[in-house]
């Protein structure tokens, strides 16, 4: 069964720090990989897209980086500040009709 | 600038009603999809659909029930509500043939007495 895992399930981190979230998943023969963030009661707002030829898409203070041989992927915030605080979901797309989730992390970035 | 549009974003019924959640998207994607959003469960996935007369079941597809009929529209119809489906409903759609990126709407939050 392809899954998505998320960890940690929930993160705090003091503001300026630099984070990691990791996803992973248990298919190499992923189509894309995407994260997405959610803030409370709202629906979601893409980050980055990561094609399976590519290994890294970067957004500002975003980095996301993608090993299919692992089965991982990072999304690196640097300089974390409050307004980052939400729940960041990856998406990996196994083909392009079984679209699985992870579950989330959830952010907390203190002031 | 449409994108994806899903009607109603609020919505409570009785056990037992019936009702039609609307999504709509105006970017000549070939690809929709219903998930919900249940705390703890993250997203899942109810059914999805590849092309306009084409749908199948996701994970959790019991009590609901999709057509598509036009490639802009894909609705989900709860036929007899249950206090089970108390969730937040998300429509997406992709461009298979393009970047595969998955374009949300804003959601709809339904209640079930």
């Amino acid at each position: 069964k392809q899954e998505v895992t998320q960890i940690p399930a929930a993160l705090s981190v003091p503001e300026g720090e630099n984070l990691v979230l990791n996803c992973s998943f248990t298919d190499s023969a992923i189509y894309n990989l995407q994260w997405f963030r959610q803030d409370p009661g709202k629906g979601l707002t893409s980050l980055l897209l990561i094609q399976s030829s590519q290994r890294e898409q970067t957004s500002g203070r975003l980095n996301a980086s993608l090993d299919k041989s692992s089965g991982r992927s990072t999304l690196y915030i640097a300089a974390s500040q409050p307004g980052d605080s939400a729940t960041y979901l990856c998406v990996n797309f196994f083909t392009t009709d079984k679209i699985i989730f992870g579950k989330g992390t959830r952010l907390h970035i203190l002031p | 600038n449409a994108g994806v549009t899903q009607t109603p974003k609020f919505q409570v019924l009785k056990t037992g009603q019936s009702m039609t959640l609307q999504c709509a998207q105006d970017m000549n994607h070939e690809y929709m999809s219903w998930y919900r959003q249940d705390p703890g469960m993250g997203l899942r996935l109810i059914h999805y659909s590849v092309g306009a007369g084409i749908t199948d079941q996701g994970e959790v597809p019991n009590g609901y029930n999709v057509s598509r009929s036009t490639t802009e529209d894909f609705p989900l119809r709860l036929l007899s509500a249950a206090p089970s489906q108390t969730s937040v409903y998300f429509c997406a759609s992709s461009n298979r043939q393009g970047s595969g990126e998955l374009f949300f709407g804003e959601g709809s939050r339904l209640t079930v007495l």
